[in-house]
């Protein structure tokens, strides 16, 4: 059972490029989220997709973009990437709201 | 807006028990949550306990709820250096579907 799954676990780009950060879950859970995390800011949420066909933005969506591709892939889009944006991100799933969310192992993206 | 404050640092003896504490601000929080963070690893539940319960025990780990004065605790018994980690509290307020994280605590366990 692999839960959560991210890739890739790490990456460098250099900026103004672009890339989509996968993530898929198989434990048919209905909600999906976008996190990034930075050193003192805890988590910070970037999108969220609260059922399959539906994405809202979340504390911080300014340059990124996200796709709720099925109900068990949510993909992150950095269009043009900035050194603001080197960060882990994680993705989480839940099964619905109050219940509790399950964690990728992060992907570490470095900005340059 | 919703707030979760947590200590930054906790440093403790191997053996000693750990409490984290963290409040909150949202009153209509309904579960309130532990995930620990490994170096390197994502974010691993804990533990969790519903708003209108005061104290669940699970082995090592006693999590106490004051509604009154939101503050939520974790208790660690006989801390192990296994337990260095970065713990965050976080809660889900009621028809939300998004949990508000603290910025988390490092434990820090010494021999």
């Amino acid at each position: 059972n692999a839960g959560v799954t991210q890739t890739p676990k790490f990456q460098v780009l250099k900026t103004g490029q672009s890339m989509t950060l996968q993530c898929a879950q198989d434990m048919n859970h209905n909600s999906m989220y976008w996190y990034r995390q930075d050193p003192g800011m805890g988590l910070r949420l970037i999108y969220y997709s609260a059922s399959e066909g539906t994405t809202d933005k979340g504390e911080v969506p300014n340059g990124y973009n996200v796709s709720r591709l099925n109900k068990r892939e949510f993909s992150l889009r950095l269009e043009s990437a900035a050194p603001s944006q080197t960060s882990v991100y994680f993705c989480a799933s839940s099964v619905d709201s109050n219940t509790e969310a399950f964690f990728g192992q992060g992907t570490r993206l470095t900005v340059v | 807006g919703e707030d979760v404050e947590q200590s930054l640092f906790l440093s403790v003896r191997e053996g000693d028990s750990s409490v984290i504490n963290c409040t909150y601000t949202d009153s209509s929080s309904t579960y309130l949550y532990w995930y620990k963070q490994e170096p390197g690893a994502g974010l691993q539940l804990l533990t969790y306990i519903f708003s209108n319960m005061d104290m669940k025990q699970d082995q090592r780990l006693t999590v106490l709820l004051n509604k009154k004065d939101k503050h939520l605790s974790l208790r660690i018994a006989d801390t192990q250096t296994g337990d260095s980690a970065i713990y965050f509290c976080a809660e889900l307020s009621g028809g939300s579907y998004i949990p508000t994280f603290g910025r988390g605590t490092s434990l820090i366990v010494h021999p």
